[in-house]
């Protein structure tokens, strides 16, 4: 089967760095997705890797290790507006669908 | 841009009604999704489909049917609402394959009483 797991809360203070975990178990493998959604809005996409190793997008970047089946999302010099839920999200092995994890949610203080 | 609409922002509907929430994407992308969510337990799918008239359960389909009568548009009907389909739905649209993101639309809560 397929599984998704990552923490539920985290919390972090501005300006600082934050790394959101993201665990996976998947029959076949075809990458693996993070995406932002702030409260009340959609999903939004951050990042796609499917090669080991870090991805870096400005202030944030994606790591991924195919053999652990291991993602990190890592987020540098945080603002108040990265407070948010992260959603790790993988392509079903036998299916033209994508499986999301549950989020976690960022609360960022001052 | 990409742009995913949904009819409705919030929708109040009474248990029993049968409920369409429409959704269109103008990317001429084949793949459309239904999910819903509800906290602590993250997006379910609900329904996708990767081409015209083409439909699959996803995870939840209980309760629920879809249409694609036309490439661009995918609905989510409620046949007979209930109080535990009060939740926020949102639709989202790919081009092919898995490999793609998904791009959402707004989303639309409901709310069943």
């Amino acid at each position: 089967g397929q599984n998704i797991d990552q923490p539920t809360e985290m919390t972090a203070t501005e300006g600082a760095i934050v790394q959101i975990n993201c665990t996976y178990q998947t029959s076949g493998f075809n990458g693996l997705f993070w995406y932002q959604q702030h409260a009340g809005e959609a999903p939004t996409f951050l990042s796609y890797n499917v090669l080991d190793g870090l991805e870096e997008k400005g202030r944030f970047s994606s790591f991924l290790s195919r053999s652990k089946g291991y993602s990190y999302l890592l987020l540098k010099e945080l603002q108040m507006k990265d407070s948010a839920s992260y959603l790790c999200a993988a392509p079903h092995s036998s299916a033209s669908k994508i499986i999301f994890g549950s989020g976690t949610r960022l609360s960022i203080r001052p | 841009d990409v742009k995913v609409t949904q009819s409705s922002r919030y929708l109040v509907k009474r248990t029993g009604e049968k409920v369409f929430l429409e959704c269109v994407q103008d990317m001429d992308h084949e793949n459309m999704f239904w999910y819903r969510q509800d906290p602590g337990l993250g997006l379910r799918l609900i329904y996708f489909s990767y081409d015209v008239k083409m439909k699959e359960k996803g995870d939840i389909p209980e309760g629920y049917s879809v249409s694609r009568e036309k490439k661009e548009r995918f609905s989510l009907i409620l046949e007979s609402a209930s109080t535990n389909q009060t939740s926020m739905y949102l639709c989202a649209s790919s081009p092919p394959g898995t490999n793609y993101e998904q791009y959402f639309g707004p989303g639309t809560r409901l709310t069943v009483t």
